[in-house]
């Protein structure tokens, strides 16, 4: 299993471009989260998906969108980067049964 | 606003040491608590769960849990190196739905040889 996989790994955009960050897991989880973490802020939450078909908000949702594809695939867009949207994106999948986050490797994205 | 604190370190311990590493939460109604650990560059991976008051053990690592102080730690015994690494607090909200986490900003913990 690969757990769960986040492409890019990194991305360098100019201010006011569009990206979509991926991500998957393959080990039947019906949750998944997107977070950012930035240095001293810890992680913070940005959307979430309780289960396939639904989304929410979390801590900082301003200036993201989010789209539950299907049960494996979570993915995150940027409509119009910001210099502030500079960060590291993680996302992570929940297994209910041990009550654990696994995160993937996450994005290192640079906004100019 | 729910918070979750936690010192930013460096907390700086000899090799051989116990590390002590704390976190308070400020909403009452949490239910569970969690420890991960990140290492520079790298992502978070759990180490510790807790959900009742009082202690849990999992080998050098012992979570520690008081609900009625807001208040839960992480000990780690005969700390190595390895050990060497960002210690993020996690807590789950009462009512959450969906399994989201408050996470506080880390401790950084530094095991000097």
């Amino acid at each position: 299993n690969a757990g769960v996989t986040q492409t890019p790994k990194f991305q360098v955009l100019k201010t006011g471009q569009s990206m979509t960050l991926q991500c998957a897991q393959d080990m039947n989880h019906n949750s998944m989260y997107w977070y950012r973490q930035d240095p001293g802020m810890g992680l913070r939450l940005i959307y979430y998906s309780a289960s396939e078909g639904t989304t929410d908000k979390g801590e900082v949702p301003n200036g993201y969108n989010v789209s539950r594809l299907n049960k494996r695939e979570f993915s995150l867009r940027l409509e119009s980067a910001a210099p502030s949207q500079t960060s590291v994106y993680f996302c992570a999948s929940r297994a209910a049964s041990t009550d654990t986050q696994y995160f993937g490797p996450g994005t290192r994205l640079t906004v100019l | 606003q729910k918070e979750v604190e936690q010192n930013s370190g460096p907390l700086s311990v000899p090799e051989g040491a116990i590390a002590s590493l704390n976190c308070t939460y400020s909403d009452r109604g949490s239910q569970s608590f969690f420890w991960y650990r990140q290492y520079s560059g790298k992502s978070p991976e759990l180490i510790m769960s807790i959900y009742s008051n009082g202690d849990k053990e999992d080998g050098r690592f012992t979570a520690q849990l008081n609900k009625a102080s807001q208040y839960v730690s992480l000990l780690i015994r005969d700390s190595q190196p390895s050990d060497s690494a960002t210690y993020l607090c996690a807590v789950r909200p009462d009512g959450n739905q969906g399994g989201k986490l408050i996470f506080g900003q880390g401790t950084e913990l530094s095991v000097k040889p």
